[in-house]
């Protein structure tokens, strides 16, 4: 069956450091996505991709970049990572960028101390 | 931009009852409407979508919702609530940029709690 997956499921690390979170999904979809997800926020678009070597920044980006090599895998990379960058994090994909299902994976837990 | 609002943060409601989600919305043209629920530990789910047609939506779980054009809503509805169905819900709408860019806006999340 097809699917998304993301790893790690949780992570723990420091102020300052590189951090990259993978995104995979096995739909074949061209249209992926990242959020986050804070409480009283609900979910926030990060980046977002239409297809290979397409990248796109969503509200709230800084701090954040995306490369997109294939159509499968959408990483994450907290450049340098900040405290306020605690959050869930949620990959997802979808045949069509806003009328079709949008499908998501499980989600990192990420800690910045 | 477009937006949604869920102005509950939780609704407790006892199994069997029916239950309602609220949410409202604000969009400039023709509403692309969306829910999705999140149970513990895991991503969002799709329940149900409306785009045009019948204003009442059937989806996932016995779940539907109804889109009201004159009241700016699309409350999620079941008849009968189980325990099961205490999770957190998200509504989310289109959104389209000036160039182009489709992409959904979520509400806030609304705690759904079923008791026995």
């Amino acid at each position: 069956d097809a699917e998304i997956t993301q790893s790690p499921r949780h992570k723990i690390t420091e102020t300052g450091r590189q951090v990259t979170l993978a995104c995979h999904q096995t739909w074949n979809h061209n249209n992926m996505f990242w959020y986050r997800q804070d409480l009283g926020h609900g979910l926030r678009l990060i980046h977002y991709s239409y297809g290979v070597h397409d990248t796109n920044k969503g509200e709230v980006s800084d701090g954040y970049s995306v490369s997109r090599s294939n159509t499968e895998d959408l990483p994450l990379t907290l450049e340098s990572a900040a405290s306020s960058q605690t959050s869930v994090y949620f990959c997802a994909s979808s045949e069509s960028p806003s009328t079709d299902t949008q499908y998501f994976g499980p989600g990192t837990r990420l800690t910045v101390l | 931009a477009q937006s949604v609002a869920q102005p509950e943060d939780q609704v407790n409601v006892a199994e069997g009852n029916p239950l309602t989600v609220k949410c409202t919305y604000s969009v400039s043209g023709n509403p692309y409407l969306f829910w999705y629920v999140q149970y513990p530990n895991r991503g969002l789910q799709f329940l149900l979508k409306y785009i045009t047609g019948d204003n009442l939506v059937k989806g996932s779980y016995g779940f539907e919702a109804e889109f009201n054009k004159s009241q700016t809503s699309f409350h999620l509805k079941k008849p009968s609530a189980l325990v099961s169905d205490s999770a957190l819900y998200f509504c989310a709408v289109r959104d389209m940029s000036n160039t182009g860019f489709q992409k959904l806006v979520f509400g806030t999340g609304t705690r759904l709690l079923v008791s026995p």
